[in-house]
């Protein structure tokens, strides 16, 4: 399944499936990316992070891919598993702060 | 593995009232910040801070709020006087370096409702 970033905000995919979370951020001058995972009453939680001078990272079953040409992140998570139920959201950093975008609603279906 | 730790998870307050948030960032990190995030709406900056001063902060923070390390280890927000709409889930971050160097580490945040 693939997700839209902000016009989609949830995204539903089938255990065992990999899902595709995307993000358009803002700011052309940002050159540091964290993919953050929340789970209903919890903070963010840290999974992968990315610098403006990679386009892929990969991580234990993520991969974050970043296209600056056209400011576009996007998370992949392989064989998606029900713990992975939760909402996604990434982050660009620009100097002294973080800004999060509007994140996406993973559901995972058993 | 060292963990930020907010307290209280929740607090209810009425309209006009001070609260003060409170937060042990992770012992070695540097750099603290607080965010918010009201029900169902992506999470917001409000503040960043290092070497007992504030670094940046968004239009949100205003002279309603402040924030201070009174101590070691805390790292405090307080509203002067809540209104309605600070109603939100704030969660308090640090990092070992600056943001642009070092990932943020999130405690379970403080629901603060007022009524």
């Amino acid at each position: 399944g693939e997700s839209v970033g902000l016009h989609l905000p949830t995204l539903s995919v089938q255990e065992g499936d990999n899902s595709i979370i995307n993000c358009a951020y803002s700011n052309s001058a940002s050159d540091y990316f964290i993919w953050y995972k929340q789970e209903s009453g919890k903070g963010p939680q840290f999974i992968i992070d990315i610098r403006s001078n990679m386009d892929k990272r990969q991580g234990q079953r993520v991969t974050v891919l970043l296209n600056k040409t056209v400011k576009h992140l996007s998370l992949q998570i392989a064989a998606t598993q029900p713990g992975d139920s939760a909402v996604y959201f990434c982050a660009e950093i620009l100097s002294h702060d973080m800004r999060f975008g509007a994140g996406t609603r993973l559901t995972v279906k058993p | 593995e060292p963990e930020v730790t907010q307290t209280p998870s929740h607090q209810v307050t009425q309209m006009g009232q001070e609260v003060i948030l409170r937060c042990v960032p992770i012992s070695n990190h540097l750099y603290f910040y607080w965010y918010r995030q009201i029900l169902g709406q992506k999470v917001e900056f409000l503040v960043s801070f290092y070497n007992n001063e504030i670094s940046e902060k968004s239009e949100i923070f205003d002279d309603q709020f402040s924030v201070e390390r009174p101590d070691g280890s805390n790292f405090t927000l307080k509203i002067r006087s809540t209104k309605l709409e600070d109603s939100a889930m704030y969660f308090c971050a640090s990092s070992e370096f600056r943001a642009r160097d070092s990932p943020l580490h999130f405690g379970n945040g403080t629901r603060l409702t007022v009524t």
